[in-house]
């Protein structure tokens, strides 16, 4: 079993749309969770960053973060074909030498 | 602020050559990372330096290695190159371990390496 699961779509939706995508992992000592979107041909650029349980909210974007069940989930409202990239789920446990452990990334296309 | 920046964006190598890739990392940045994405894969951890030294180690073998400068600068060497060698290496930057959980990891935008 892979330490991070990340369906990787790709996922199909009209703008204006509410998405939903999500993360498992399986490392209880994952503290640190981030999400990060790629477009192509470029670096990941971070878009949220959670500390342990909790939700977290920046414009369109909220992230949550179960650790009971180990599942996370990024949210993105209004949805714009501006958004149309991989996103890509990271975490890491304290004291990893900041390691991060990524998913394989969702390909998001949101059609105008 | 400057951001990450990786040199050269491609390169095409011939399996068994040696390869040096090179990053320069957002300025107050210390501590730099570099990660292998392989086509339609997430980014694996390679290694990370700190203060010019190594202090993590992802699943690679002796062949990749790498150095940070005294201005944090950071180049990644790859012998032998291998088929599988073939993909985005991207270097990542921080600014601090203390400070990293906050500020997370500025990404370049890679160097895509194809062995042939």
């Amino acid at each position: 079993q892979k330490e991070v699961e990340q369906d990787p779509g790709p996922l199909s939706v009209p703008e204006g749309a509410i998405v939903s995508l999500n993360c498992t992992y399986s490392n209880s000592a994952f503290q640190y969770f981030m999400w990060y979107r790629q477009y192509s041909r470029k670096g990941p650029e971070l878009l949220m960053y959670t500390y342990s349980s909790g939700n977290k909210e920046d414009g369109r974007f909220t992230a949550q973060v179960d650790k009971s069940s180990k599942y996370i989930s990024l949210f993105i409202r209004d949805s714009q074909p501006s958004d149309s990239a991989t996103y890509l789920c990271a975490m890491r446990s304290e004291g990893s030498n900041y390691k991060l452990t990524f998913g394989k990334g969702t390909l998001l296309t949101v059609n105008p | 602020e400057t951001g990450v920046t990786q040199s050269p964006t491609h390169l095409i190598k011939t399996r068994g050559q040696q390869v040096t890739l090179r990053c320069s990392s957002q300025s107050g940045h210390n501590t730099v990372s570099w990660y292998q994405q392989a086509l339609g894969q997430g980014p694996q951890f390679i290694f990370q330096y700190y203060r010019e030294e190594e202090n993590g180690r992802g699943n690679f073998p002796p062949r990749f290695s790498g150095l940070q400068f005294p201005n944090y600068s950071s180049e990644l060497n790859v012998n032998a190159l291998e088929l599988d060698d073939s993909a985005l290496y991207l270097c990542a930057s921080s600014p601090g371990q203390t400070r990293s959980y906050k500020y997370g990891y500025t990404f370049g935008s890679g160097t895509r390496l194809t062995v042939v």
